[in-house]
């Protein structure tokens, strides 16, 4: 099952803040974000492991709720760079605890940061 | 240090024929996965190989198949080809058997246009 992601689209002006969330019904392993503009291959941003974490980059940070099955993706004070469309591809835990490397991805969240 | 290759950049075909993907991966990966890409859509996994062999597989039929060199780099080929397996192609290296704990890497893509 595809997880679901909210918004489906933004619209900020440079310096704004956004939020990105990505749920699964599904218990995760891993969440991993991408950043893909128009026309290009999806730029890998960070991993999040179940666990709880948060990690940070740049301006661009993500948590993980294991209890919600959710991560969530921050974007502070966001530039013209940032605009794009957000995708978060999950992995599932299995019985054995390993899991390897099939990602399903949200349907993805549009970004649009205005001057 | 290359990053994930993939030739050709752009491909027109028509029904029925069959066509050869391929992709190079980053420097020290060992693990190569394909997505398609349709237009709007996120990544949908097509398989992963890791060690010559298809570890994992998504929900393609038996026409999608895949080779993995010694030097792990990895072909996809489609035969029979259908209006709908026009999309971009994608593919992504990852280190250490491409478990879930690592990240994923995506080439360029191939656009697939079928008449």
């Amino acid at each position: 099952q595809q997880p679901v992601q909210s918004p489906q689209a933004v619209i900020l002006r440079e310096g704004e803040d956004a939020v990105i969330n990505c749920s699964s019904s599904k218990a995760l392993y891993s969440v991993h974000w991408y950043r893909q503009k128009h026309g290009e291959a999806p730029v890998f941003l960070m991993i999040l492991l179940k666990g709880g974490e948060q990690k940070g980059h740049e301006k661009i940070s993500a948590s993980f709720n294991e209890k919600k099955q959710q991560s969530s993706l921050y974007l502070t004070a966001s530039q013209l760079s940032y605009s794009g469309t957000y995708f978060c591809g999950t992995a599932y835990s299995t019985a054995g605890g390993t899991s390897y490397g099939k990602l399903t991805f949200g349907q993805g969240t549009i970004l649009t940061v205005h001057p | 240090d290359a990053g994930v290759t993939q030739s050709p950049t752009h491909l027109i075909k028509t029904r029925g024929q069959q066509v050869t993907l391929r992709c190079s991966p980053k420097s020290g990966h060992d693990t190569v996965s394909w997505y398609q890409q349709a237009l709007g859509q996120g990544p949908q996994f097509i398989f992963q190989y890791y060690e010559e062999e298809e570890r994992q597989r998504g929900n393609f039929p038996d026409r999608f198949s895949g080779h993995q060199f010694p030097n792990y780099s990895s072909e996809l080929n489609v035969n029979a080809l259908l209006l709908g397996d026009s999309a971009l192609y994608l593919c992504a290296s990852s280190l250490r058997g491409g478990k879930s704990n690592q990240p994923q890497h995506f080439g360029d893509g191939t656009r697939l246009s079928i008449l």
